[in-house]
């Protein structure tokens, strides 16, 4: 299995709800990572975990909360979001350790915040 | 994070070879170089890496300047598909965690 695989491809939420999006891969990396990626913009780096910590927090707003329960699981908990918050949500993985460590993402969780 | 320069776009005919060039006058010793693509509606892929030497694979072959502040990604024979933002991204050799996107090459193939 070489892939990484995310849940829900799109979702629409009120600023009210709470939802969840979710990756998962079986490929044995042990670093998993969430990027954000608004149109026509390159990707931006949120979140990354090594061996199921969080390592990297790149000032994301609390209203974004990552939760790594196994290495092959990540997931994005999403409540009070705002329109601006809208975008392409992407989850990728890699080996850890020294060398290339080459990222595989996902296709993407499309979110649109009404 | 080094830093990377590249076009914001290019163009190119279907059956003819591509050069997308990137600079990083500042790469230090321990980074590799990786390219990335992003077709429509899609996720980033890999496509090559390199740390020194040239690469070659069956995407396509990585050219590395002997002072290596530059370098070039190289598509044989682009075809259609190969219509995408490429990205240019240096990443630290020593298990650096960051993956940080500059602004890619918008790159169009003319039938």
């Amino acid at each position: 299995d070489t892939e990484v695989t995310q849940t829900p491809k799109h979702l629409v939420m009120g600023m009210t709800n709470k939802k969840s999006l979710k990756c998962e891969q079986h490929m044995g990396h042990r670093a998993m990572y969430w990027y954000k990626q608004k149109a026509k913009k390159p990707p931006e780096l949120m979140f990354v975990y090594s061996y199921e910590k969080l390592s990297i927090n790149e000032s994301v707003p609390s209203r974004f909360s990552p939760e790594c329960p196994n290495s092959s699981l990540l997931n994005l908990h999403l409540h009070a979001l705002q329109p601006e918050d809208s975008a392409l949500y992407l989850c990728a993985s890699s080996h850890l350790g020294i060398g290339a460590n080459v990222l595989t993402f996902g296709a993407g969780s499309r979110l649109t915040v009404l | 994070d080094a830093k990377t320069t590249q076009p914001n776009s290019m163009e190119s005919n279907e059956e003819e070879p591509v050069h997308l060039p990137c600079n990083h006058s500042t790469i230090s010793g321990t980074d590799y170089i990786h390219w990335y693509r992003q077709l429509p509606s899609q996720g980033p892929e890999y496509v090559i890496h390199g740390l020194t030497s040239n690469v070659n694979n069956r995407m396509a072959s990585l050219a590395i300047a002997e002072d290596r502040k530059s370098s070039t990604l190289i598509l044989h024979r682009a075809t259609l598909r190969d219509a995408a933002v490429y990205y240019c991204i240096l990443r630290d050799v020593k298990g650096a965690q960051k993956l940080v996107f500059g602004q890619g090459t918008r790159l169009t193939i003319n039938p």
